[in-house]
């Protein structure tokens, strides 16, 4: 499975947009890319997924590089609730497995 | 939809008693996993199961901890005997099927201490 790469934390101002990254420089080509949050003392919470193309649902917007080596979860107008720690993970056939590193903690700040 | 269940929510032992930790999935999912998260650091899968076999349990630490899916739908983890560094929240998580486009739902943890 690829190894990912998250800033361990960032500040985001409460209505505007948090733009989280991710690089994923060795992801092979049937591997999807997956984020989920972790709000304080939960389990973690799917967000969204892709292979090559932007996704888009009511959470969240996924963009992926046209090589595929990164991508950047979009939250359009971040609230106090979105403050979790974000995790980015690519998953691939014959492991199926989400692997997690330490994410990026997201603060959104009123 | 009723989510994934997980107990109980917190349990404080001293080292070398043992624990069991029991997980529900949702209805109909035939992939369980549980996962080991130690505090400030992600989740880290322990066994992976699909239906009632073990798919994955490359980095459960056999000597202390086993996990059983009997009959392909609830699970329990065990561990015997306890380490202080046994210290953790155990995730429970399951998805539908064995495939890369579905997404895991997990449960709220068991937050394990031991003393």
């Amino acid at each position: 499975d690829a190894k990912t790469t998250q800033p361990p934390s960032m500040d985001c101002a409460e209505g505007r947009a948090a733009n989280l990254p991710c690089n994923h420089s060795t992801i092979s080509g049937n591997e999807y890319v997956y984020w989920y949050r972790q709000i304080h003392s939960q389990g973690p919470q799917y967000i969204i997924h892709g292979l090559k193309n932007n996704e888009t649902n009511e959470m969240a917007s996924l963009i992926i590089t046209e090589d595929r080596k990164s991508s950047t979860l979009i939250l359009p107008h971040a609230t106090l609730r979105d403050t979790a720690v974000y995790y980015c993970t690519a998953a691939g056939a014959g492991s199926y497995q989400l692997t997690f590193g330490k994410g990026t903690k997201l603060s959104v700040i009123p | 939809e009723a989510g994934v269940a997980q107990s109980p929510r917190y349990k404080i032992i001293e080292k070398r008693q043992s624990v069991a930790f029991w997980c529900n999935p949702i209805s109909g999912h035939a992939t369980l996993y549980w996962y080991q998260q130690i505090l400030g650091q992600g989740p880290k899968l322990l066994i992976q199961f699909q239906n009632n076999g073990v798919v994955d349990d490359s980095q459960l630490p056999k000597d202390r901890f086993s996990a059983e899916r009997l009959k392909g739908v609830d699970s329990t983890l065990k561990i015997q005997p306890a380490k202080l560094e046994d210290s953790a929240v155990y995730l429970c998580a399951s998805s539908f099927q064995l495939t890369l486009n579905t997404e895991a739902f997990f449960g709220q943890g068991t937050r394990l201490t031991v003393v």
